[in-house]
């Protein structure tokens, strides 16, 4: 089945610094895959959509120069948190979505950021 | 606009008695929805998903959903807990764009 990648599962950051978090596909091309952040106890919201070749689709209220996407390839897409700080830490999740199929999306495993 | 509401944030039940979570949802046209599973810290997991087929749902380790276009809902079942039921369980709906609109999340306590 489709698998999806993330890594770090786990980063602590000093504040000032930034983080990258990887989303990969492993066995699939993804042209689209989407960024989500959780909060504890909370739902998934989702940060922005990333598609391979072309800028990230940011929602309302993420700043997209302090949360840069980049999809350069097929299968990777990546998220920096730029100068990092504590309110910033969360768990974010990757997902990517299948080419040809309407519904068809996999979850990476998250990555818990923590910010000092 | 389309939307999700999760009726219940936390759903305790004994283990081998029925689960229920309740799911409404909001949309303009024939949605596509789906039941996530999120176990702490972890990525989540398909559980099942309707996509205008039948209106009962089978899915994984058991759980089940139906479909009810009058009521607008979309509630998970599950004949009987198991411990390893305890989790997240977000009901979630694809909009036209094909983003997914997620549920407040119910979580599911299971007592020995």
């Amino acid at each position: 089945g489709a698998v999806v990648s993330q890594h770090p599962s786990r980063v602590i950051c000093k504040s000032g610094t930034s983080v990258k978090i990887e989303c990969r596909s492993l066995d699939f091309q993804a042209t689209t895959m989407f960024w989500y952040r959780q909060f504890p106890k909370q739902s998934l919201m989702l940060m922005a959509t990333s598609n391979e070749g072309s800028k990230a689709t940011y929602e309302q209220g993420v700043e997209k120069d302090k949360f840069l996407i980049n999809h350069a390839s097929l299968t990777l897409s990546t998220l920096t948190v730029t100068s990092a700080h504590p309110e910033d830490s969360s768990f974010y999740i990757c997902s990517a979505h299948m080419p040809g199929t309407h519904d068809g999306y996999t979850f990476g495993s998250g990555t818990r950021l923590t910010v000092v | 606009a389309q939307s999700v509401t999760q009726l219940d944030s936390h759903v305790s039940v004994s283990e081998g008695t029925p689960v229920l979570l309740r799911c409404n949802y909001s949309s303009s046209y024939s949605p596509s929805l789906f039941w996530y599973v999120q176990h702490p810290n972890k990525g989540l997991q398909l559980l099942l998903k309707y996509t205008s087929a039948a209106t009962l749902v089978k899915g994984i380790n058991g759980f089940e959903a139906e479909f009810k276009k009058s009521e607008t809902s979309f509630h998970l079942t599950k004949p009987s807990a198991h411990m390893s039921d305890a989790a997240e369980y977000f009901c979630v709906l694809m909009d036209s764009s094909y983003k997914l609109i997620f549920g407040s999340g119910t979580r599911l306590l299971v007592r020995p």
